[in-house]
């Protein structure tokens, strides 16, 4: 079982410039997240989707978008990269509302 | 506001050493309290959930205790292969049944 995928896994990026960081599952499940992760801070919810077609703003969506046209692809866009959106971004998906959460093993980014 | 503290912040351990980490949470609804581990350079790895206050759960040298507000994860005889960063989250009802992490604890095992 792949799991949880994320591509790519490291990327550097000038100021102004997009991207998209990639996310795909092959376990059905209904619910993704994207999360970032930052030295001492903890991981924080950018924008979650309870199925395919839905989605919805956690608790820094500042900066980002993300779409869900199919239950397996959960894309999540970068617009205009600042530095402040160095991180380690990771995508999580979930079975339900009670099962643990299945991580990929994140994206490094880097805006210079 | 839902929140979910984690201590020590860092813990160094000679092998053989037991201790516990501790999670403190406020969480409205909670659905459930997580513990992952994770390596450097990767995602975090699922260890256990805990659905009500008084459950237990065990996997080789690690024990995890569930109360109304803290739950624990306690360590017994570690091996340096046990050193990594110990999150926990909870998870609420409502919309998207978000998690809410820890920043975590550090643990690092002396041979």
């Amino acid at each position: 079982n792949a799991g949880v995928t994320q591509t790519p896994k490291f990327r550097i990026l000038k100021i102004g410039q997009s991207m998209t960081l990639q996310c795909a599952q092959d376990m059905n499940h209904n619910y993704m997240y994207w999360y970032r992760q930052d030295p001492g801070m903890g991981l924080k919810l950018i924008y979650y989707s309870v199925g395919a077609g839905i989605t919805d703003k956690g608790e820094v969506p500042n900066g980002y978008n993300v779409s869900r046209s199919t239950t397996e692809d959960f894309p999540l866009r970068l617009e205009l990269a600042a530095p402040s959106q160095t991180s380690v971004y990771f995508c999580a998906s979930t079975q339900d509302r009670y099962t643990e959460a299945f991580f990929g093993q994140g994206t490094r980014l880097t805006v210079v | 506001e839902d929140q979910v503290t984690q201590s020590p912040e860092a813990l160094r351990l000679q092998e053989g050493e037991s201790s516990s980490l501790n999670c403190s949470y406020t969480v409205s609804g909670l659905r459930g309290l997580f513990w992952y581990r994770q390596d450097p350079g990767k995602g975090p790895e699922f260890l256990f959930t805990l659905y009500s206050a008084g459950e237990e759960k065990e996997k080789e040298r690690l024990k995890a205790t569930l109360t109304k507000k803290e739950s624990f994860l306690h360590i017994t005889a570690p091996k340096p292969e046990d050193s990594a960063t110990y999150l926990c989250a909870a998870r609420r009802v409502g919309t998207g049944n978000q998690f809410y992490f820890g920043t975590g604890t550090s643990l690092t095992v002396i041979p």
